[in-house]
């Protein structure tokens, strides 16, 4: 099926360690978005690209590497997890054409130890 | 004060009741105004997608903006069971997909059978 898909969809791992959640769409959309649900806070921004390539900052980027070498795929490195980033991360993507909405992944719950 | 404001809830109303969510927002920039769905451990699920002021019809599902007043609503007629979940309202200065959403909280809406 055509859509979104984020992997893995659960993970645990130890402060410090590097980790990689993957998100791969299948609409050659041109933008792609990585945000963190927390409690109190609701879903935040980490980082967007608009392309191959390009990326930019978001709310809470501080901790997060992105890159994007193809449109389909925008995997997000956490280079040395902290607690602090124990979250619920989604990915989203978009049509470059006017006026198309943000369309979602269902996340990957991930726990720092 | 956030950008966005929502009540987080819960809300609780009976089956067939018509349900009115909100959201107030301090940024008179916002031009493009999203509700979403969001069932526990699923990603968000657009529901309305709207420009503006006005008012935007979709099945049971109204979504209303009022820009002078920085308030936007979604009405929920006819509510069933399966319309328990979270939902979330989200804007963003352009349409095209470009900026990252800021998101409201999110609102607990629980329908009774």
């Amino acid at each position: 099926d055509a859509g979104i898909t984020q992997s893995p969809r659960y993970k645990i791992t130890e402060t410090g360690r590097q980790v990689t959640l993957m998100c791969h769409q299948t609409w050659s959309h041109s933008y792609m978005f990585w945000y963190r649900q927390d409690l109190g806070h609701g879903l935040r921004l980490i980082y967007y690209s608009a392309a191959a390539d390009i990326t930019d900052k978001g709310e809470v980027s501080d901790g997060y590497v992105v890159s994007r070498s193809k449109t389909e795929n925008f995997p997000l490195t956490l280079e040395s997890a902290t607690r602090s980033q124990t979250s619920v991360y989604f990915c989203a993507s978009s049509d470059s054409q006017v006026n198309q909405p943000q369309h979602f992944g269902d996340g990957t719950r991930l726990s720092i130890l | 004060q956030k950008e966005v404001e929502q009540d987080p809830g819960p809300l609780s109303v009976p089956e067939g009741a018509i349900v009115s969510l909100n959201c107030t927002y301090s940024n008179s920039a916002f031009q493009y105004f999203m509700w979403y769905r969001q069932y526990s451990r699923k990603g968000p699920e657009l529901l309305m997608y709207t420009y503006s002021s006005g008012n935007k019809e979709d099945g049971r599902f109204t979504a209303q903006v009022d820009k002078s007043s920085k308030y936007i609503s979604l009405f929920i007629r006819d509510s069933q069971p399966s319309d328990s979940a979270t939902y979330l309202c989200a804007m963003t200065h352009s349409g095209g997909g470009a900026d990252g959403l800021t998101f409201g909280k999110g609102t607990h809406l629980i329908i009774q059978p």
